[in-house]
């Protein structure tokens, strides 16, 4: 079983807060990935870090920006939350070769 | 042309039959292919990954891999309700590259009818 962490599970917040979700992995994973899915839609991979202070944007335009100043640790932060935001967000990380993708459980937004 | 596509669904089939579902991809060098399972509400899990032509076995479960006509494809034998999710099928264009990832297609919801 992966070791891929996602904290708050869920969360209800106000527009206009500033919201960070975090991502943790146990498993020395060089690789990590934050994903955007609504309900019965498909993944948009919207961050990847392919190393410590390598962060890119990915193929679906986000407002969140991301960080990876340890190689555990790949954090995503929204400045201004609004409804559009509403979603669930999944990370992801992988070991480099290898590259099959081990997800944590999510994050469900719901901004108001 | 999207890179991996799959036929959304849903794929109804009778419980203890097999389901099959196909997934095709346009990057005639991808390296390894992946199937993974996700339940409503719930994250992608990993069923199996392939990397020669051919089939691979695991359980209840075939994968099987053409590269020559850039398919790959996930067989479920004995279908049972609890096999009733979304299968996501995932491709790797580029094995031996550190700046690879693989890349989803965008899921074929199966449903299994008791």
């Amino acid at each position: 079983e992966a070791d891929i962490y996602q904290t708050p599970r869920y969360l209800v917040i106000g527009t206009g807060k500033k919201i960070t979700l975090e991502c943790s992995q146990t498993m020395g994973h060089d690789k990590m990935y934050w994903y955007q899915q609504d309900p019965g839609m498909e993944l948009h991979l919207i961050h990847y870090s392919y190393g410590v202070n390598s962060t890119e944007k990915g193929d679906l335009s986000s407002e969140s920006t991301v960080s990876r100043i340890r190689t555990e640790h790949f954090p995503l932060t929204l400045e201004s939350a609004r409804p559009s935001h509403t979603s669930q967000y999944l990370c992801a990380s992988s070991v480099s070769r290898e590259e099959t993708q081990y997800f944590g459980p999510g994050t469900r937004l719901l901004v108001l | 042309q999207k890179e991996v596509e799959q036929n959304s669904g849903p794929l109804s089939v009778p419980e203890g039959a097999i389901a099959s579902l196909n997934c095709t991809y346009s990057d005639r060098g991808s390296q390894s292919f992946f199937w993974y399972r996700q339940y409503s509400g719930k994250s992608p899990e990993l069923i199996m990954f392939i990397y020669s032509n051919g089939d691979k076995e695991d359980g209840r479960f075939t994968a099987q891999l053409n590269k020559a006509s850039q398919y790959v494809s996930l067989l479920i034998r004995d279908s049972q309700p609890s096999d009733s999710a979304t299968y996501l099928c995932a491709v790797n264009p580029n094995l031996y590259s550190s700046a690879s990832k693989i890349i989803f297609g965008s899921g074929t919801r199966l449903s299994i009818r008791p």
